[in-house]
């Protein structure tokens, strides 16, 4: 079945650790993205690839990194700087940006220890 | 500036009875709109689009959306609302807006 898997599902990080969020899709999609979900509240996009080895800043950029080195592979890197990464991180992917639906991984649940 | 307004974060809705969630869009050019919903702990789940065409978009799980070009709405609607219905309910326009979500609670 084609999808869009995140890893892990929930992840602990100490204080001035950085850690990375894992997302692979076997969609064949262009386009993948990274949204931040706080209790309560909606979705919020951190950064958005259009394609292989190009990315842009969403919203809420600061703090964060990514890489697209692979179609499939869109992995978010939550750095120290992000002061307050205690989040539901969320993956997706479509064919394009704008009129595509896109598909959402499981989501992982960052906590800080 | 653009954007995605739904204005109730809560409907309450019993069971059988028709539910309504409320979406207002405010962007330059031809809007796409999309519905999804979320489920507890869950990522989201694709529902319906509008890109072009007919006014009246029919989805999964029986429901369907209205646009409204005078109006500049997309409202979701469902004619017999189930308890299994409940949960978080986005709409979205293409250029990566999101509404800030609506709580549906349906009550045997």
């Amino acid at each position: 079945d084609g999808g869009i898997t995140q890893s892990p599902k929930y992840l602990f990080r100490k204080e001035g650790q950085n850690v990375t969020l894992s997302c692979e899709q076997n969609l064949n999609h262009d386009a993948m993205y990274w949204y931040r979900q706080d209790p309560g509240q909606g979705l919020r996009l951190i950064y958005y690839s259009q394609i292989v080895n190009d990315f842009q800043k969403g919203d809420i950029a600061e703090g964060y990194s990514v890489s697209r080195e692979k179609k499939e592979s869109f992995p978010l890197t939550v750095t120290s700087a992000q002061k307050n990464p205690t989040a539901f991180y969320l993956c997706a992917s479509s064919m394009t940006v704008s009129n595509q639906p896109q598909h959402f991984g499981d989501g992982t649940r960052l906590s800080i220890l | 500036a653009q954007s995605v307004a739904q204005p109730e974060d809560q409907v309450n809705v019993a069971e059988g009875n028709p539910l309504t969630v409320k979406c207002t869009y405010s962007v330059s050019g031809n809007p796409y709109l999309f519905w999804y919903v979320q489920y507890p702990n869950r990522g989201l789940q694709f529902l319906l689009k509008y890109i072009t065409g007919d006014n009246l978009v029919k989805g999964s799980y029986g429901f369907e959306a209205e646009f409204n070009k005078s109006q500049t709405s997309f409202h979701l609607k469902k004619p017999s609302a189930l308890v299994s219905d409940s949960a978080l309910y986005f709409c979205v326009e293409g250029k990566l807006i999101f509404g800030q979500g609506t709580e549906l609670s349906v009550k045997p």
